[in-house]
């Protein structure tokens, strides 16, 4: 267990509609990386929030959004949803922004 | 032991045996390597990393291989077992950058009884 936890488990969402995400980051860690993994791929990066600014952005779309609070949990949004927006999304925590990733389970999300 | 490059998906091996999975990367700026492994509904978790001044890195039963002439990555899992069972990911990171870490497709490995 890395101590990184994100809900929900699971999320059936239609096309369309809007959806958060959420995750806890381990103790002590300031630094929250989000990523999309397709079924059969490699996760790829959405973007990263250190210390409650974004700090880079993958190649997705502005209706990928996130949110860091100020005990570093931090929200994936996204909107208008597109059925090649099912995935699991995955969150990682780090110490600092340039230290070695740990990874939360992930949340599925199906969008009919 | 039996390797094979990421390109080929399932690697499959006798327990005990030695694995070899192969990776190929492209960005010659990376200077951090990660090797994941990542089992059915979980996260990836990490295995063991690698920088870019360094040919060799041992851990506990894994072993990580650097070649930046050729840019290729390796992990070499000695007497492999049931629960090595899973999909693996090599990762990189470029110089400069933010944690951003890019992933190539992944390996299954099977071990079989």
């Amino acid at each position: 267990e890395t101590g990184v936890t994100q809900s929900p488990t699971h999320l059936i969402k239609t096309r369309g509609q809007q959806v958060t995400l959420r995750c806890s980051s381990q103790s002590g860690h300031n630094t929250v990386s989000w990523y999309q993994q397709a079924l059969g791929q490699g996760p790829q990066f959405i973007f990263q929030y250190y210390r409650e600014e974004e700090n880079g952005r993958g190649n997705f779309p502005p209706r990928f959004s996130g949110l860091q609070f100020p005990n570093y949990s931090s929200e994936l949004n996204v909107n208008a949803l597109e059925l090649d927006d099912s995935a699991l999304y995955l969150c990682a925590s780090s110490l600092n922004s340039h230290n070695e990733q740990f990874f939360g389970p992930g949340t599925r999300l199906t969008v009919l | 032991g039996e390797s094979v490059g990421l390109h080929l998906p399932t690697l499959s091996v006798q327990e005990g045996d030695n694995s070899i999975i192969n990776c190929a990367y492209s960005n010659s700026a990376s200077d951090y390597f990660i090797w994941y492994k990542q089992e059915s509904g979980k996260g990836p978790q990490f295995i063991i990393d690698i920088r870019s001044n360094m040919d060799k890195r041992q851990g506990q039963r894994v072993t990580v291989l650097l070649n930046k002439t050729v840019k290729h990555l390796s992990l070499q899992i000695a007497a492999t077992q049931p629960g090595d069972s899973a999909v693996y990911f090599c990762a990189e990171k470029i110089a400069g950058a933010n944690s951003k870490l890019t992933f190539g497709k992944g390996i299954t490995l099977s071990v079989r009884p």
